[in-house]
């Protein structure tokens, strides 16, 4: 059975931390991976990875894939209360319709604390 | 930009009423899908089309159908509304090979 898996599935840290948030899967006909930040509202979208070892960077936050051991990374450094929020993780695959589903993980909530 | 709209963001139904929850994606996307999430289970996919009258189940479609008339909208419907459909419902939509774009949700409660 296809499944992604997050942890740790909640995590509170204070201002200025690093965090890394984990992400684990098992999908069959794998083609990307994406991170989405949801706050109190509709999952925004952060990254997508499709091949191992090359970071994405977009400010204080990267991510990694490895294709290899199955997983990837999300980092947030220097962490600042506006960070605030749960942060899932999906895997997409090609199934009979060619549509890419995303499988999505339980998600990571992260309180960063003043 | 992509937008995502959703008629409702909270709607309270009593158990038994038939319920339409719709969306509405402005950017031609083939592909829409309607999630429900709830805490400790993340999103679950219910049913998603790739392209008009086109549907497919998802992993908990039961207790719920879905209509695609139009290449912009996405309904869908819970026939008979029961308690544990208590639930926060996300509809996406996304190209082929992009991220999905997320509507901001319909928290639907069902007494």
């Amino acid at each position: 059975e296809d499944k992604v898996v997050q942890s740790p599935l909640s995590l509170v840290v204070h201002e200025g931390d690093t965090v890394t948030l984990n992400c684990s899967y098992e999908v069959t006909n794998f083609r990307s991976l994406l991170w989405y930040k949801q706050e109190k509202k509709a999952p925004t979208f952060l990254f997508m990875l499709t091949s191992s070892g090359i970071e994405k960077k977009s400010g204080r936050l990267s991510s990694i894939l490895d294709k290899k051991e199955l997983f990837s990374i999300l980092n947030i450094t220097a962490t600042q209360t506006g960070d605030s929020a749960v942060y899932l993780c999906a895997v997409r695959h090609y199934g009979s319709s060619n549509t890419g589903k995303l499988i999505f993980g339980q998600g990571t909530t992260l309180q960063v604390k003043p | 930009d992509v937008k995502v709209t959703q008629s409702s963001r909270y709607l309270v139904k009593r158990t038994g009423e038939k319920v339409f929850l719709e969306c509405v994606q402005d950017m031609d996307h083939e592909n829409m899908f309607w999630y429900r999430q709830d805490p400790g289970l993340g999103l679950r996919l219910i049913y998603f089309s790739y392209d008009v009258k086109m549907k497919e189940k998802g992993d908990i479609p039961e207790g719920y159908s879905v209509s695609r008339e139009k290449k912009e909208r996405f309904s869908l419907i819970l026939e008979s509304a029961s308690t544990n459909q208590t639930s926060m419902y996300l509809c996406a939509s996304s190209s082929q090979l992009e991220e999905q774009y997320f509507g901001p949700g319909t928290r639907l409660t069902v007494t």
